[in-house]
């Protein structure tokens, strides 16, 4: 079973929409991540949570807000879509700050 | 800022052959991740050190903060050893967060 997944696997969206990706994990871990993937490149971070708390912010526009609603969960909103904003969202988590482990990814395509 | 340097940006393997992946660190790295991504985009586990050396099967991984490196090595290179290889690890300036190489674009050919 897998034990973390995101929803849904694959989005497309049109330019000035919002979208939700979602994330769950089952590991038990207190620290949840949000990375970004764009064509070819390596992986950016972009929010990490503690106890459903922000610790780290590195994505500089507001248009993406990091959502938890329990402990598990760590969902990603992404206001006024641009089609820059096509990538690969990665969801992650670890116990406490140590070894990430990764969700398959959501592909957002935005025309 | 923090910075993760891989090398090489590709590399070709025949199969039963082997190679060494390295990450390069530009400050000092409390631990490294590596990671296999698949043809399916899918990010892989493979090693977490905060020193010394791990094997698993055929690959082996070793990790000097002091002289700021890592390195992996793949051993008898299978088809399905065919991805590409991030390293990353947490810098000092956050702990919360990985900072990923540039990865390296394996291919293992019959």
């Amino acid at each position: 079973d897998p034990k973390i997944i995101q929803k849904p696997k694959y989005l497309v969206a049109v330019t000035g929409s919002e979208k939700i990706l979602i994330c769950e994990q089952y590991l038990g871990h207190n620290a949840m991540y949000w990375y970004r993937q764009s064509a070819k490149k390596p992986l950016e971070f972009m929010f990490s949570y503690s106890y459903q708390k922000l610790m780290d912010n590195q994505t500089a526009s507001s248009r993406f807000q990091p959502q938890s609603s329990k402990k598990n969960h760590l969902d990603l909103q992404i206001t006024a879509l641009k089609p820059d904003d096509s990538a690969t969202y990665f969801c992650a988590s670890s116990p406490d700050w140590y070894e990430q482990y990764f969700g398959p990814g959501t592909r957002l395509t935005v025309l | 800022g923090d910075q993760v340097e891989q090398s090489p940006s590709a590399l070709s393997l025949h199969e039963g052959t082997g190679s060494a992946l390295r990450c390069n660190f530009t400050t000092t790295m409390r631990a490294v991740q590596w990671f296999q991504q698949n043809s399916r985009g899918s990010l892989i586990n493979l090693f977490y050190l905060a020193s010394g050396t791990k094997e698993n099967g055929r690959l082996k991984s070793t990790f000097n903060s002091k002289e700021s490196y890592s390195t992996l090595h793949i051993r008898d290179a299978q088809l399905e050893d065919s991805g590409t290889y991030f390293c990353a690890a947490p810098p000092p300036s956050s702990f919360s967060k990985l900072v990923f190489g540039q990865g390296t674009s394996l291919s293992v050919v019959p």
